[in-house]
């Protein structure tokens, strides 16, 4: 079956400019995260989407990060204003998820951005 | 807040075994996995194991968990040449979320 998929692959854009990425997650999951990959921090978690709860915002970098997922699928991390500190790969990851049990976190293959 | 720590580097010949180590600083962790990353290449998911749990093992691949020491290896025997890559050691705690705290890698180099 089909996996996480991101779009797009590849994204360069100019300091201050706004750019919108995003993830398709597997049908059916209900949990979706959101990490980055940078050379600096590592990889790092970003934001958690989970069925219709509010998410988890916490590691967010800064407010010109934001999320959003329509009709609990789709999810589209937009960063406004990109900064060179900005450029990294985005990686989407996705998982069932059951009352206290655990799923496997499936990633996508990520968004590379570079903020020239 | 959570850390996990990794070594940067390990390289190793085709055919021994590869020992890679991650220390982790909270006690509330319920999983822990091991990702490979190879170049290009998003995250693959190779093992995770409970944190009640001391050892695991599937086909080449053992984990060992100390939790006393909060210390996770993996373990690859027979390390063949297409294991080259970098291995992500991550813990997560099921009752905050389940998102993933990563170490920082360790590159493993597999010399033929």
């Amino acid at each position: 079956g089909a996996g996480v998929s991101q779009s797009p692959s590849n994204k360069v854009t100019e300091k201050g400019k706004d750019v919108e990425l995003r993830c398709d997650p597997i049908s059916g999951h209900t949990a979706l995260y959101w990490y980055r990959q940078s050379l600096g921090q590592g990889l790092e978690f970003l934001i958690y989407f989970q069925g219709n709860s509010a998410p988890d915002k916490s590691g967010l970098p800064s407010d010109r990060f934001s999320a959003e997922r329509t009709g609990g699928s789709v999810s589209t991390l937009t960063i406004q204003r990109t900064q060179q500190e900005d450029s990294a790969v985005y990686l989407c990851a996705s998982s069932l998820a059951s009352a206290g049990g655990w799923e496997t976190q499936y990633f996508g293959p990520g968004t590379r951005l570079l903020v020239l | 807040g959570e850390d996990v720590e990794q070594s940067l580097f390990l390289s190793v010949r085709e055919g021994d075994s590869s020992v890679i180590n991650c220390t982790y600083t909270d006690s509330s962790s319920t999983y822990l996995y091991w990702y490979k990353q190879e170049p290009g290449a998003g995250l693959q998911l190779l093992t995770y194991i409970f944190s009640n749990m001391d050892m695991k093992q599937d086909q080449r691949l053992t984990v060992l968990l100390n939790k006393k020491d909060k210390h996770l290896s993996l373990r690859i025997a027979d390390t063949q040449t297409g294991d080259s890559a970098i291995y992500f050691c991550a813990e997560s705690d099921n009752n905050a979320g389940n998102m993933l705290t990563f170490g920082g890698g360790t590159r493993l180099m597999v010399k033929p």
